[in-house]
């Protein structure tokens, strides 16, 4: 079955800098990658997806790339800001197969 | 709007009640799905519906019990758990299964603990 990996597990910037997580995935079938961003004590938020027909997606600070040969994809937060920090899912997700499989989660701190 | 509603927020109940937790979303989605996540780690799939029909059970213990009464709405009924049930109980739709996957959003989550 697929199987998500996730790095790092924490990372921590200072506001303005860059933040990037990387996830590799094991099923050449997975064709769907979002991102959730989860905040203390609320649910999961879908903030930005990616489909294997695209190699890179951006909306405001935010962008995902995905290398399909190499299996795996990016997100990168630009100009990060205090309230950027959260826990961080990757998830990987195909036609055949209903269930997303998430990553383990990194915990992305910025300070001011 | 994508917004999935889920009550009660949290919930404290003993091993030998019973309780429901509900889910509600209006965004005309035919697919409802129910997580369970524990403390740093990422969401589980506990059960799939799929037009109101369950489509996934993935082995779940007999003590939690899904129900789908109509489109809009999803439950999720407990009986007898275990301390080690206690965890964030959230809820999550999207468009349809066929022809996905399809972005799914999730609710807030019933922060569950059983004593």
């Amino acid at each position: 079955g697929e199987n998500v990996e996730q790095h790092p597990s924490t990372l921590s910037v200072q506001e303005g800098d860059s933040a990037v997580i990387k996830c590799t995935y094991s099923d050449s079938a997975s064709n769907y990658f979002p991102w959730y961003k989860q905040e203390l004590g609320k649910g999961p938020q879908l903030i930005i997806d990616i489909r294997s027909n695209v190699g890179e997606k951006k909306d405001q600070r935010i962008a995902v790339t995905l290398n399909k040969t190499a299996k795996h994809f990016s997100l990168h937060i630009t100009e990060t800001q205090p309230e950027d920090s959260a826990v961080y899912f990757c998830a990987a997700g195909n036609q055949a197969g209903t269930a997303l499989i998430f990553g383990k989660g990194t915990t992305l701190s910025v300070s001011s | 709007d994508t917004e999935v509603t889920q009550t009660p927020k949290h919930l404290v109940m003993g091993m030998t009640n019973k309780k429901s937790l509900k889910c509600e979303q209006h965004m005309g989605h035919r697919a409802m799905y129910w997580y369970k996540q524990k403390a740093k780690k990422p969401p589980e799939l506990m059960f799939v519906y799929s037009y109101e029909k369950l489509s996934i059970n993935e082995s779940v213990p007999s003590r939690f019990s899904p129900e789908c009464p109509n489109s809009s709405l999803l439950n999720l009924h407990l009986h007898a758990l275990q301390p080690e049930d206690s965890a964030l109980y959230l809820c999550a739709s999207s468009q349809q299964l066929a022809g996905g996957p399809y972005e799914q959003y999730f609710g807030p989550g019933t922060r569950l603990t059983v004593t």
